[in-house]
């Protein structure tokens, strides 16, 4: 079975970093992409950054709201997918979902699971 | 960027009722569209993906159709476990928008 946890949200200071993660199991996490979406409380979904496998160079993409000031990575021995998140805003204040991607020769296709979301609140 | 207009935000709909929602993308995006149902609390979940597939597991009763520029949900018989909201989404190109979302209720 398919299964996503992220962790790592919480309270912070705007101005300030905080690191996700994003745990995969029941699949082969190396052959998979991945991406972090977010929604803010009343909103909509709103995707955020994505990471290719090692085969297609781990290359990255940003929503141009985080560009520059979030950053995804992956370790592939421990099926984890991060999301670092610097000179962080009020306006980023969301449930962080994780979800793999489903791809075909490297184009993305669908977001097909999706873990149950880590809050992450940034106030003073 | 590729704009999503969704229709209607929200619904009120009685079980076995048969509902629809449209998402029309800003440009023409072939296929490459996907539908996902929300509940609150839960892991958004892919219900149709590339226009019209169904995922493994979602019921029969839920289909997609269109291409480019004009898609649709339609769900044939309300059940009780489909009051949720409902995102489309474009995979055409980044950044992968959604839809504003449609807010399926229990009339």
């Amino acid at each position: 079975e398919v299964q996503l946890v992220e962790s790592g949200g919480g309270l912070v200071q705007p101005g300030r970093s905080l690191r996700l993660s994003c745990t995969a199991s029941g699949f082969n996490y190396d052959d998979y992409a991945m991406s972090w979406f977010r929604q803010a409380a009343g909103k909509g979904l709103e995707w955020v950054s994505f990471i290719r496998t090692k085969v297609y160079g781990e290359t990255t993409e940003y929503a141009a709201s985080v560009k520059g000031r979030f950053t995804i990575s992956r370790d592939d021995s421990k099926g984890i997918v991060y999301l670092e998140m610097n000179s962080l805003k009020t306006e980023d204040t969301a449930l962080y979902f994780c979800a793999r991607v489903g791809t075909i020769f490297g184009v993305v296709k669908n977001f097909d699971y999706w873990g149950q979301g880590t809050r992450v609140t940034v106030s003073s | 960027d590729i704009q999503m207009t969704q229709s209607p935000s929200s619904l009120s709909a009685s079980v076995g009722d048969r509902v629809t929602i449209t998402c029309r993308p800003s440009q023409r995006i072939s296929n490459y569209l996907n539908w996902y149902q929300h509940k609150a609390g839960k892991a958004p979940k892919l219900l149709i993906s590339v226009a019209s597939s169904l995922q493994s597991g979602v019921p029969s009763r839920f289909s997609g159709s269109g291409s480019d520029t004009d898609f649709t949900l339609t769900i044939s018989s309300l059940q009780p476990e489909d009051f949720a909201t409902y995102y489309c989404q474009q995979t055409y190109s980044s950044p992968y928008n959604f839809g504003q979302g449609t807010e399926l209720e229990i009339k």
